[in-house]
């Protein structure tokens, strides 16, 4: 089964730039990176999508290098409503969801 | 467009009992995904199922646990007998096409399982 490695957690304030990465072995070729932000007692909510390069959202940035075996999730100025859990997800050779075991950002004022 | 709906939101049962979850994922989406959530952790897939066939069960502790999905739409979920260590949220998510993290995921809100 492959394996994603994140942050456990992380700190920053508002108005500053935060960078998540995630680390993904074993990612099936033809997979795509896909991060989720949750808040407590909520489900996940899907941030973005990205295969490779880079891609931007309204919300965030998404920057995969060429070997695909991390990611990096960019949010743009925070404040202190991204204070939450961040996860990345992939599948795996196998095809199988992989989710990170999660990011705790927390923004502070 | 109504969200991914479930119920309970919360069940306290003693070990050794039996509870069942509902789900009933967004109209229209194919793909509906069952998964445990220990605290603190992130989500663990059960159980995938595509229309009401099954894609992917291979972390469902089988001896314990069991889902259908009726007529390709709403889900249930099972666990007879409960263990202390099934004590987790279990979340239910749709997408409109299949394909392993290719597709968003729209979660339901969870139900909170304790087991005493």
């Amino acid at each position: 089964l492959a394996k994603t490695t994140q942050p456990i957690s992380m700190d920053s304030y508002e108005g500053q730039e935060v960078n998540i990465t995630c680390s993904h072995n074993n990612i099936a070729t033809n997979d795509y990176i896909t991060w989720y932000q949750q808040f407590p007692s909520q489900g996940p909510r899907f941030i973005i999508q990205g295969y490779k390069t880079k891609v931007t959202n309204e919300v965030a940035s998404l920057f995969i290098p060429a070997d695909r075996k991390s990611s990096t999730l960019s949010l743009p100025r925070v404040s202190l409503s991204d204070t939450a859990v961040y996860y990345c997800l992939v599948g795996d050779s196998n095809y199988q969801l992989i989710w990170g075991a999660g990011t705790k950002l927390i923004i502070k004022p | 467009e109504a969200g991914v709906a479930q119920s309970p939101r919360y069940k306290i049962i003693e070990k050794r009992q039996s509870v069942a979850f509902w789900c009933n994922p967004i109209s229209g989406h194919a793909t509906l995904y069952w998964y445990q959530q220990i605290l603190g952790q992130g989500p663990k897939l059960l159980i995938q199922f595509q229309n009401n066939g099954v894609v992917d069960d291979s972390q469902l502790p089988k001896d314990r646990f069991s889902a259908e999905r009726l007529k390709g739409v709403d889900s249930t979920l099972k666990i007879q007998p409960a263990k202390l260590e099934d004590s987790a949220v279990y979340l239910c998510a749709s997408s409109l096409v299949f394909g392993s993290g290719r597709n968003e995921q729209f979660f339901g809100p969870g139900t909170r399982l304790t087991v005493l």
